[in-house]
């Protein structure tokens, strides 16, 4: 069955601070990938998103992406933390050619000051 | 601004009761989804529509229903069956076609049971 795993239930991090948060997703050709961010009690807003070609992606807020098809991950990054980014953020799936998304279940960012 | 509108933000059911969440989108998309959150689950897929006059069941169904009589709107009815009712529902839409589809989300609604 198609999955998507974010190993990192929750993430503490210094401002200022880089940061990594993992997704990998289990499917057998390569899907569409995306990130999400939500704050509390708010909807999904799209940092990012892959469909082929460049395997680093460019995001809004200075995020970034880079797809590795070897480990089937997906994993989000940036160089320097903001308080404003304190937040939950979803990797999500879409395998080419369907509708339907897959997301994990997410990891919440909390950013010290 | 377009964009998708949810309504109410916080809704409460009481025993027995039918609600209603309302999804407005004016971004004239064709597709359009509802999910629940709940905390450490992700999203989870309720019902999508691809076309007007036209909804697949997603993977927790039960105890939901939608129709799509029009384009922009998409409302989600919490049935009386639904025994775990509380959550988060968001509302989404894409442009529709398979292909690279991004979807945009509402900002939510709120459902607790008295």
């Amino acid at each position: 069955a198609q999955s998507v795993t974010q190993p990192d239930i929750h993430i503490t991090v210094s401002e200022g601070a880089s940061l990594e948060l993992r997704c990998n997703y289990s499917y057998g050709a390569t899907p569409y990938l995306f990130w999400y961010v939500q704050s509390p009690g708010q909807g999904l807003q799209l940092l990012l998103k892959y469909f082929s070609g460049d395997t680093l992606v460019q995001g809004i807020k200075g995020f970034e992406a880079e797809f590795k098809r070897s480990q089937s991950s997906f994993n989000l990054r940036k160089p320097s933390v903001h308080w404003s980014d304190a937040a939950e953020y979803f990797c999500a799936v879409a395998p080419s050619g369907t509708y339907k998304y897959i997301f994990g279940t997410g990891t919440r960012l909390k950013v010290l000051a | 601004d377009g964009g998708i509108t949810q309504s109410p933000k916080y809704l409460f059911r009481k025993e027995g009761q039918n609600v209603t969440l309302s999804c407005e989108q004016n971004l004239n998309h064709d597709a359009m989804y509802w999910y629940r959150q709940d905390p450490g689950q992700g999203l989870r897929l309720i019902y999508y529509s691809q076309i007007v006059n036209d909804f697949q069941k997603g993977d927790i169904a039960e105890g939901y229903s939608v129709s799509r009589e029009k384009k922009e709107s998409f409302p989600l009815t919490v049935t009386s069956a639904q025994k775990n009712p509380t959550a988060f529902y968001l509302c989404a839409s894409s442009i529709g076609g398979a292909s690279k589809n991004i979807q945009y989300f509402g900002a939510g609604t709120r459902l607790s049971v008295l």
